[in-house]
């Protein structure tokens, strides 16, 4: 069983800038969630997919944004990127409402 | 609208000492109760979860979380801590069932074991 994979790891961007983060779920799993991890905090919930479609979000900027594939793979994009967008970004997948699981991350710095 | 508080945000403990994390929550409906665990530079890990039963949960490298619903409390306890138990630990909670998994988070736990 192959658990949840994201790319790249590390990603160092500029202010303005735009990013594109992606991660593949979990065998089985077809809802993706993701999260913002500032350093020293816990996760934040940024928002979820199921079924291709936003699924629930968090209190972040339009800015943020997502896609959810038919294979269940997500993308997550960030544009005019700023230095609080600093942070490691983790995607987590389950079936349906099931318990989370976690990918390793993507570390992002903006300069 | 849920919050978790973990009341202590690092806990330095003796290889060998038992070791407590404290994790109070609030909310407005029902929850399923989660501790994660995050070592250096990695992901989250599920460590243990409470969604219903009995109000004691275990996991299998010894890590045990107890539900208190009047104390709306899900603190986490070891009897003995190894070195590799050098961690950063997260209480969350979702809602339960149709309610949704997005995860509320605490602000973390860091778990220092010496030798």
């Amino acid at each position: 069983e192959t658990g949840v994979t994201q790319s790249p790891t590390h990603l160092i961007k500029t202010r303005g800038q735009q990013v594109t983060l992606r991660c593949s779920s979990q065998s089985g799993h077809n809802t993706v969630s993701w999260y913002q991890q500032a350093l020293g905090q816990g996760p934040q919930f940024i928002f979820q997919y199921y079924r291709e479609e936003e699924n629930g979000r968090g209190n972040f900027p339009p800015r943020f944004s997502g896609l959810q594939f038919p294979n269940y793979s997500s993308e997550l994009n960030v544009n005019a990127l700023e230095l609080d967008d600093s942070a490691l970004y983790l995607c987590a997948s389950s079936f349906e409402t099931d318990t989370q699981y976690f990918g390793p991350g993507t570390r992002l710095t903006v300069l | 609208a849920q919050s978790v508080t973990q009341l202590d945000s690092q806990v330095p403990v003796f290889e060998e000492a038992p070791v407590e994390l404290r994790c109070n929550y609030s909310s407005s409906v029902s929850v399923y109760l989660f501790w994660y665990v995050q070592y250096p530079n990695q992901g989250l890990q599920l460590l243990l979860k409470y969604l219903s039963g009995s109000t004691l949960v275990e996991s299998i490298n010894g890590f045990e979380a107890e539900f208190n619903k009047s104390q709306t409390s899900f603190h986490l306890r070891k009897p003995s801590v190894h070195i590799s138990d050098t961690a950063e630990y997260f209480c969350a909670v979702s809602g339960s069932g149709a309610a949704g998994n997005k995860l509320t988070f605490g602000g973390g736990t860091r778990v220092l074991v010496k030798p």
